[in-house]
């Protein structure tokens, strides 16, 4: 089946600028989190969302940052006024549920602000 | 929080030889789980392996194995018979059994290359 899909692949923009970020979970699965990966460094948890609970926000670097998940599937991250340290690449995982259940990732979208 | 420590930022291994990958944790929790992924240029996350720390026995995928020291906080991941597809980035990750969301905690990676 269709893996975790995201979209744009690549995004450049100014400082300053909002950028909204999409993730396509895999069909079916009810958790879904955000990940940033920051040049040489490895993944920092975003959000998590877990069917029609309020989402675990903890890992947001700053209020700039927020997300949402549109009928329990497809989610947006948005970041507002962007800086250029935000420039990362952004990686969304799904899961089907279940303590045990592997996340699986998609292929991240690189945002590189000028 | 639970900290996750690759100590080698780069590794070299020559196709067709055995390479150990090492990770260390940190944790007061008695169960969890363990991971290894790899992440090619493509930038896509696949999952290697995982081991469930109830577990004692290691797990093992084809060439991919795993040496899981629970005292020890260890959790290396072994290699056989290196491709050159195997060149990537390896990332090992913690996942509490404790805390709402199950999010993994990750190493700052480790760059394999492979030499033909």
């Amino acid at each position: 089946g269709a893996g975790v899909s995201q979209s744009p692949s690549n995004k450049v923009t100014e400082k300053g600028k909002d950028v909204e970020l999409r993730c396509d979970p895999i069909s079916g699965h009810t958790a879904l989190y955000w990940y940033r990966q920051s040049l040489g460094q490895g993944l920092e948890f975003l959000i998590y969302f877990q069917g029609n609970s309020a989402p675990d926000k903890s890992g947001l670097p700053s209020d700039r940052f927020s997300a949402e998940r549109t009928g329990g599937s497809v989610s947006t991250l948005t970041i507002q006024r962007t800086q250029q340290e935000d420039s990362a690449v952004y990686l969304c995982a799904s899961r089907p549920g279940t303590v045990s259940d592997t996340q699986y990732f998609g292929p991240g979208t690189r945002l590189t602000v000028l | 929080a639970q900290t996750v420590t690759q100590s080698q930022p780069e590794m070299s291994v020559q196709e067709a030889e055995t390479v150990t990958l090492s990770c260390t944790y940190d944790t007061s929790e008695s169960d969890y789980y363990l991971f290894w992924y790899k992440q090619p240029p493509s930038r896509q996350m696949i999952l290697v392996i995982r081991q469930e720390a109830y577990k004692q026995q290691n797990a093992t995928e084809n060439r991919f194995s795993v040496n899981f020291q629970k005292a020890a906080k260890s959790f290396s991941l072994k290699i056989s018979d290196s491709q050159l597809g195997d060149a990537a980035m390896y990332f090992c990750a913690y996942r509490s059994l404790e805390n709402s969301g199950y999010a993994l905690n990750f190493g700052k990676g480790t760059s394999l290359l492979v030499t033909p």
